[in-house]
């Protein structure tokens, strides 16, 4: 079956814009991970969702980022203002079920000038 | 202490020996554990995961886990070129929803 998809999978933009990133999960999967990646670094968790219950958003590094999921599928990851410290790959990841296998999709690369 | 801790290697093993990864973690109470494959550029991969103390197979691969010392190892027998990638340790720590991941460790097979 079709795999974690994400998009766009390379964004450029200035300082200072607002970007959104895409995540559609596997289908049936309730749980939905939203991960950083900056170069030659480990993962660093965002934020989580799990089917209709409030998100975990400990993870997210400042108020300038946030996202949601509708209809406990899609998600869109939304970076305002954006600085080039924010400069990473954003790695998407679903699972069936929270604690179970996460699956990742091929990440965003995000380069902010 | 970080939650979850890998030495970043680089890791060099020859063509066909046991390749042999580790991983630490600090919280008693984890349950599950796995460990992924990230190619240079690439996302990671699920390799296996355990939940259970002793040791997993599959093919080439093993996992160890010892939750009285709470470490996760990953052995790859026969090793191959083509196994060079960071190998990234994850742990569900209890009550927190999420993964923890550690941060990797870079392998290199040398042919």
């Amino acid at each position: 079956g079709a795999g974690v998809s994400q998009s766009p999978s390379n964004k450029v933009t200035e300082k200072g814009k607002d970007v959104e990133l895409r995540c559609d999960p596997i289908s049936g999967h309730t749980a939905l991970y939203w991960y950083r990646q900056s170069l030659g670094q480990g993962l660093e968790f965002l934020i989580y969702f799990q089917g209709n219950s409030a998100p975990d958003k400990s993870g997210l590094p400042s108020d300038r980022f946030s996202a949601e999921r509708t209809g406990g599928s899609v998600s869109t990851l939304t970076i305002q203002r954006t600085q080039q410290e924010d400069s990473a790959v954003y790695l998407c990841a679903s699972s069936r079920q929270y604690q179970e296998t996460q699956y990742f999709g091929p990440g965003t690369r995000l380069l902010v000038l | 202490q970080k939650e979850v801790e890998q030495n970043s290697g680089p890791l060099s093993v020859p063509e066909g020996a046991i390749a042999s990864l580790n991983c630490t973690y600090s919280d008693r109470g984890s349950q599950s554990f796995f460990w992924y494959r990230q190619y240079s550029g690439k996302s990671p991969e699920l390799i296996m995961f355990i939940y259970s103390n002793g040791d997993k197979e599959d093919g080439r691969f093993t996992a160890q886990l010892n939750k009285a010392s709470q470490y996760v190892s990953l052995l790859i027998r026969d090793s191959q070129p083509s196994d060079s990638a960071t190998y990234l340790c994850a742990v569900n720590i209890q009550g927190a929803q999420k993964l923890v991941f550690g941060q990797g460790t870079r392998l290199t097979i040398n042919p």
